[in-house]
């Protein structure tokens, strides 16, 4: 079993709508929980990080968490076609000693 | 700069040398990562330097792969007897401690 899982995708939404990406983790440790974008041939980037159950949001994102369904969600509101990307959960425990990253969700936002 | 720089940018070898990849992480970054992306896959943990600490070395695929620190600063990730599948993206990130990590572009290495 995998540390992290995500769909693979492609998700497609019109431009405007809301897209929804999904994580699961297998370990119950985990403290801290990161989503990152990368773009093809690209380095993933930050998008934005939650430590505590519930919904934190930051401009068009909100980074929902609940540990007790181990369970990590990422929304984009107002979809753009710039926001077509991989999409990249990961996980990390106490101790940061690695952040395990799921496989990825492939995000095409269409005109 | 002000963000992790890695070198070479683009690397290709022949089947059998030695490669080392180099990385310069953010001032004021205590931590260290080494992370391999192959096409279309998703990100492989290869090695964790911490500070003066020992590193976690449980990623590394093989005893052909090594990495040191030096100065608690630049690291070098070395592939010895280069294979055809070490073809990948090699990612250095850096963080500050007990916090996000910030990758640089890569090193895209290319074994022929």
């Amino acid at each position: 079993q995998k540390e992290v899982e995500q769909n693979s995708g492609p998700l497609s939404v019109p431009e405007g709508a809301i897209a929804s990406l999904n994580c699961t983790y297998s370990d119950r440790g985990s403290q801290s929980f990161f989503w990152y974008r990368q773009y093809s041939g690209k380095s993933p980037e930050l998008i934005m990080f939650i430590y505590s159950n519930g919904d934190k949001e930051d401009g068009r994102f909100t980074a929902q968490l609940n540990k007790a369904s181990q369970y990590v969600s990422l929304l984009i509101r107002d979809s753009q076609p710039s926001d077509s990307a991989t999409y990249l959960c990961a996980v990390a425990p106490y101790n940061f000693n690695k952040f395990y990253f799921g496989s990825g969700t492939k995000l095409n936002v269409k005109p | 700069g002000a963000g992790v720089s890695q070198s070479p940018s683009n690397k290709v070898t022949e089947k059998g040398k030695d490669v080392e990849l180099r990385c310069d992480p953010i001032s004021g970054h205590t931590a260290l990562y080494w992370y391999r992306q192959s096409l279309g896959q998703g990100l492989e943990f290869l090695i964790y330097f911490q500070g003066n600490s020992a590193p976690d070395k449980s990623g590394l695929p093989s005893d052909r792969f090594s990495a040191e620190r030096t100065g608690g600063s630049v690291s070098t990730l070395t592939i010895q007897r280069t294979q055809q599948e070490d073809s990948a993206v090699y990612l250095c990130a850096s963080s500050p401690q007990r916090n996000t990590i910030y990758f640089g572009e890569g090193s895209w290495l290319t074994v022929v």
